[in-house]
């Protein structure tokens, strides 16, 4: 069963940094299942990246995800005061949803 | 735009079954993978099945001898059992869409309800 490593397990940063949140799997994956999401306190998530590059509709171009080999990027450019959050990568396999166990970006 | 309103018994005491119902509304039923995740206090998301219009399943191993999903295509509609409830069933149920398998949205949950919290307390 693949694994979903995120690190870190939160960050802090300031609004208008840059953000650097990583998804390792355990295992080679392909790139097209690969997903993150954003959740905001009492939200529900909301899917930023798909296919571990393309921006959902409605995100912004400051979002952006990136792979290579296992290791999966999501980064964030500029920080806004709404992206302070919890964000989580997503793998699909064996007919199965994996998540990893999510990243908390704080303000400093 | 499609919405999903989910409903259903937020506290039951342990060897309880959880019961849950989503409603999907403004969209397309067939042709989808509905799916539930659930997420305990203060900690991340976990999968817990999908079902199609058709009835086809798909579920987590880790939970699959507890789970049964339902599909109710005539009010659109489909439910979450999950037998044998313990403390560590409690947390926030959500239920999804799996994007169709003509889109880009395949292998992801790209529409999301607003969850329901469920307590599992003697």
């Amino acid at each position: 069963e693949i694994v979903l490593t995120q690190s870190p397990g939160t960050l802090s940063l300031s609004p208008g940094e840059r953000a650097t949140l990583s998804c390792r799997a355990s295992q080679s994956v392909t790139s097209s299942y690969l997903a993150w999401y954003q959740q905001r306190p009492g939200q529900a998530p909301r899917l930023l990246i798909y296919a571990a590059s393309r921006r959902a509709t409605g995100i912004p171009d400051r979002i952006s995800g990136t792979e290579s080999g296992t290791d999966f990027t999501l980064t964030i450019s500029r920080l806004e005061p709404e992206d302070f959050a919890v964000y989580y990568c997503q793998q699909y396999g064996s007919s199965s949803f994996i998540f990893g166990q999510g990243t908390k970006l704080e303000i400093k | 735009q499609v919405q999903l309103q989910q409903w259903g018994a937020g506290l039951l005491k342990p060897s309880e079954t959880l019961s849950l119902t989503c409603g999907v509304y403004g969209g397309s039923f067939n042709g989808y993978y509905w799916s539930w995740i659930r997420q305990p206090p203060g900690k991340g998301l976990e999968w817990i099945g999908e079902i199609n219009h058709s009835g086809s399943t798909n579920y987590n191993p880790s939970l699959k001898s507890r789970v049964t999903i339902s599909v109710d295509t005539s009010n659109n509609q489909f439910s979450l059992k999950l037998s044998s409830v313990t403390a560590a069933d409690t947390g926030v149920y959500y239920c999804g869409r799996r994007g169709g398998s003509w889109t880009a949205y395949y292998y992801v949950i790209d529409v999301w309800g607003r969850g329901t919290t469920v307590t599992v307390s003697s």
